[in-house]
């Protein structure tokens, strides 16, 4: 089974507007972090948020929220007013356990932002 | 700036050849990770180092090895490349924890020919 699933591959959203990019994990392990990466054209991958689970409270950075969902096993990232500059590839990620190892990452989502 | 340092950003090598593809972890990041991002595979975990000893072994061929040394920076050696190694191949460091987020590299991207 795969760790990590996104099943949006392309989004549109119209500038200044909110966008949810949807991501659910599979883990049998109760402590693991759930991570979203910003990847631009130019091929950096990019930090953006992280959410672990035992946080009572959805992570929240900027213009950037985790609407955790830890019954369904969902992760989904919240862009609110979104800018040009956020077109790119996002990828939710996972570590299981304390000290885990590597990183789960999905298969990404593309994000267009339309003026 | 993510910190973490990866020479060369771009190489083109021919089929058959060898190539070194170096990482300068975060300052104080003892977790080195190397990852290869194709079209057809998307991101694939290939090995991880702690403070110089293998962690974790995903995805990794057996043409592929890394190592970690003493200062911390890690080197992944590609051998008898092939077409289907054309790649770009991240490097990551994090401290310790699950909490603790990786940093990446810009990456090389490496083109067999």
């Amino acid at each position: 089974a795969q760790k990590i699933t996104q099943t949006q591959p392309g989004m549109f959203v119209q500038e200044k507007e909110a966008v949810t990019l949807d991501c659910t994990y599979d883990t049998s392990d109760p402590s693991y972090g759930l991570f979203w990466y910003k990847q631009p054209s130019s091929g950096e991958m990019i930090f953006l948020i992280y959410q672990g689970s035992y946080d009572q409270q959805n992570a929240t950075e900027g213009r950037y929220s985790l609407n955790f969902q830890k019954a369904r096993k969902s992760a989904n990232l919240v862009i609110s007013a979104s800018q040009l500059g956020d077109s790119a590839m996002y990828f939710c990620a996972m570590r299981e356990g304390y000290t885990g190892n590597q990183f789960y990452f999905g298969t990404g989502t593309s994000l267009t932002v339309i003026p | 700036d993510s910190g973490v340092t990866q020479t060369p950003k771009h190489l083109i090598t021919a089929t058959g050849q060898r190539v070194t593809l170096r990482c300068s972890p975060r300052s104080g990041d003892l977790s080195v990770y190397w990852y290869q991002q194709s079209l057809d595979q998307g991101l694939q975990f290939l090995i991880q180092y702690y403070n110089g000893e293998e962690r974790a072994k995903g995805n990794i061929l057996e043409r592929f090895s890394a190592q970690q040394f003493p200062d911390l920076h890690s080197e992944l050696n590609l051998s008898s490349l092939e077409l289907g190694d054309s790649a770009l191949y991240f490097c990551a460091s994090s401290d310790w924890g699950r909490e603790a987020e990786a940093f990446f590299g810009q990456g090389t991207r490496l083109t067999v020919v």
